[in-house]
């Protein structure tokens, strides 16, 4: 079964400590893996869509990498607007199903 | 350029009741796809309408249903509500199948 599985469940952060955030998928054919963003009471934000291994891409302090079984959210020195669900989802065909992961909480902490 | 808009925003209903929520999807955009995020399950795909045709369906009981109008908007319905269907519903929109997926704020449905 296509699965998707973030780790860590939670992660908490000194402002400007980096970290990574890790997105295990388990999808045959993959035709994108996704990130978003959530804030509480907020639908998801979108971040970075990735297709192919070694691809890579940047936002502001987040950099997303893809390889054939994993992808990675880098975060560069957080600030505390950085604290939110991350959100990590698959999708094998081209339809507009999306696999998610149940998402990281980042707390970043000034 | 307005984003993904959800009506209402919050829901109060009980046990057998029935509840129809409303999504608008961004300008142009002709695919529309509703979730289900609960804390225990995360989110979960409901379905998926383009150019008022179902092309995709979760694994949810027959209860829940959904409909596209030629504007792209979309409803979805969830007929003899159950406790477990407490959930942020959330609705999300793109150009079109295969396409990046913008998220509105979603419905926050309380059954009792």
């Amino acid at each position: 079964e296509d699965q998707v599985t973030q780790s860590p469940e939670a992660l908490r952060l000194q402002e400007g400590e980096s970290s990574s955030l890790n997105c295990s998928y388990t999808v045959s054919g993959l035709r994108g893996l996704f990130w978003y963003r959530q804030d509480p009471g907020k639908g998801p934000e979108f971040l970075f869509t990735l297709y192919s291994a070694g691809e890579e891409k940047e936002k502001e302090r987040l950099k997303a990498t893809l390889t054939k079984k994993e992808s990675f959210l880098h975060i560069t020195a957080p600030k505390p607007e950085d604290s939110a669900t991350y959100l990590c989802a698959s999708r094998q065909d081209n339809t507009d199903k999306l696999i998610f992961g149940t998402g990281t909480r980042l707390q970043v902490f000034p | 350029k307005a984003g993904v808009t959800q009506t209402p925003r919050y829901l109060i209903k009980t046990r057998g009741q029935q509840v129809t929520l409303s999504c608008s999807p961004i300008s142009g955009h002709r695919s529309v796809s509703w979730y289900q995020q609960t804390p225990g399950q995360g989110l979960q795909f409901l379905f998926e309408y383009f150019s008022e045709t179902q092309r995709n369906k979760g694994n949810f009981p027959g209860r829940f249903s959904g409909r596209q109008f030629s504007n792209s908007r979309s409803e979805m319905n969830v007929s003899t509500l159950e406790l477990g269907d407490s959930a942020l519903y959330l609705c999300a929109s793109s150009r079109g199948p295969g396409e990046t997926q913008y998220f509105g704020p979603g419905t926050r449905l309380l059954v009792l």
